[in-house]
């Protein structure tokens, strides 16, 4: 199973982008990149999802370099909503024997 | 399309008690993964079931377990409960071919006294 790697805590404002890096060096070839979001007391939430280059939804954008060894979790102009957990996983979708490892994340604080 | 549906959704028990929590997926998800959140360790993955057979396990003692029924709604259960298992329980439920894709619940606060 692959490691992740990611900042353990981030600041921004209002209206700023934020990047969270997530490094992981053992990614295997039929592993995907997936993001969750956690907010207190809830289930986390997937958030975006993606194998190579940049995919973008109406949430974030995910930009992926051609060795796979880190991702890029972009979230346009965050508002205090946007304060929460967010967690990085590598797997790989048809793995029958993979289960969802959730590091540290990284706890994002927005402030106004 | 309802989303992953656990009960209860609160829970005070003793210590040495035991405890059921409930969980269905998503219409369709055969996979339902269980998972404990504390302050300390953080999410934690317990089991997963598939089509009533359980297909991973994490470490955990057996004093947790868990069921799948045919219509694929699962059950944990955590007998002579201790204070240190109060935590959020989390229920996942993923399609079989989009298994890191796993929709969530709101889970069950327990807590132990």
């Amino acid at each position: 199973l692959a490691k992740t790697t990611q900042p353990i805590s981030m600041d921004s404002y209002e209206g700023q982008e934020v990047n969270i890096t997530c490094s992981h060096n053992n990614i295997a070839t039929n592993d995907y990149i997936t993001w969750y979001q956690q907010f207190p007391s809830q289930g986390p939430r997937f958030i975006i999802q993606g194998y190579k280059t940049k995919v973008t939804n109406e949430v974030a954008s995910l930009f992926i370099p051609a060795d796979r060894k880190s991702s890029t979790l972009s979230l346009p102009r965050v508002s205090l909503s946007d304060t929460a957990v967010y967690y990085c996983l590598v797997g790989a979708h048809l793995d029958s024997s993979y289960k969802l490892i959730f590091g540290s994340g990284t706890r994002l604080l927005v402030r106004p | 399309k309802a989303g992953v549906t656990q009960t209860p959704r609160y829970l005070i028990k003793t210590r040495g008690q035991q405890v059921t929590l409930s969980c269905s997926p998503i219409s369709g998800h055969r996979s339902v993964s269980w998972y404990q959140q504390t302050p300390g360790q953080g999410l934690q993955f317990l089991f997963e079931y598939f089509s009533e057979t359980q297909r991973n396990k994490g470490n955990f003692p057996g004093r947790f377990s868990g069921r799948q029924f045919s219509n694929s709604r699962s059950e944990m259960n955590v007998s002579t409960l201790e204070l240190g298992d109060s935590a959020l329980y989390l229920c996942a439920s993923s399609s079989p071919d989009r298994r890191i894709e796993a929709f969530f619940g709101q889970g069950t606060r327990l807590t132990v006294v």
